[in-house]
């Protein structure tokens, strides 16, 4: 079936560093990605659509300028969070659909667990 | 965007059929309803999706009545493992499966 994968799983990293988080399809292409947040305990909020060769929508809410979006190609997504903070801290989920199958599920990668200090 | 009703949380043991109930009372024509299944520190895992009457797979079934306002998720003979959050999830289809999750279910499987 299709897989997103995330990389890395797990990162830690100092208050004002940035962090760049990938998203990969691996066996489908993907004209469309999600990204999501999820604090401990809470449900999964989404923060933004990353569309191939063009801009990222983002929710309300949500910094554009903070959490930088790249979908340079069919399977590959990018998100950057720019001088990250404590609050920051979360575990991030993206998800991707398999255009091409018609009446599909979205499928998530397995997260990345983010940790400012 | 239809927005789901979900209990917080249900309780069961071994070996029982769980039924877990979604409301969705401003369902559009076009939206399909998709339930997942997250472990901790872990991203959702697909079990179903439908969009009328009731749809079996191999490891859930999905009810969903005609008007579409609810549906039901039912889990036979769960086993410890089972224990997780699950999500009622409705959406268009056509929005590349663009969620906005709810509170979602956790439900607690005691021996």
């Amino acid at each position: 079936g299709a897989v997103v994968s995330q990389h890395p799983s797990r990162v830690i990293c100092k208050s004002g560093t940035s962090v760049k988080i990938e998203c990969r399809s691996l066996d489908f292409q993907a004209t469309t990605m999600f990204w999501y947040r999820q604090f401990p305990k809470q449900s999964l909020m989404l923060m933004a659509t990353s569309n191939e060769g063009s801009k990222a929508t983002y929710e309300q809410g949500v910094e554009k300028d903070k959490f930088l979006i790249n979908h340079a190609s069919l399977t590959l997504s990018t998100l950057t969070v720019a001088s990250a903070h404590p609050e920051d801290s979360s575990f991030y989920i993206c998800s991707a659909r398999d255009q091409d199958r018609g009446l599909a599920e979205a499928f998530f990668g397995q997260g990345t667990r983010l940790t400012v200090v | 965007l239809a927005k789901t009703t979900q209990p917080i949380s249900m309780d069961s043991y071994e070996g029982q059929e769980v039924n877990i109930t979604c409301s969705h009372n401003n369902i559009a024509t076009n939206d399909y309803i998709t339930w997942y299944q997250q472990f901790p520190s872990q991203g959702p895992r697909f079990i179903i999706q439908g969009y009328k009457t009731k749809v079996t797979n191999e490891v859930a079934s999905l009810f969903i009545p005609a008007d579409r306002k609810s549906s039901t998720l039912s889990l036979p003979r769960v086993s410890l493992s089972d224990t997780a959050v699950y999500y009622c999830l409705v959406g268009d289809i056509g929005n590349f499966n663009k969620f906005y999750f709810g509170s979602g279910t956790k439900l607690n499987v005691k021996p």
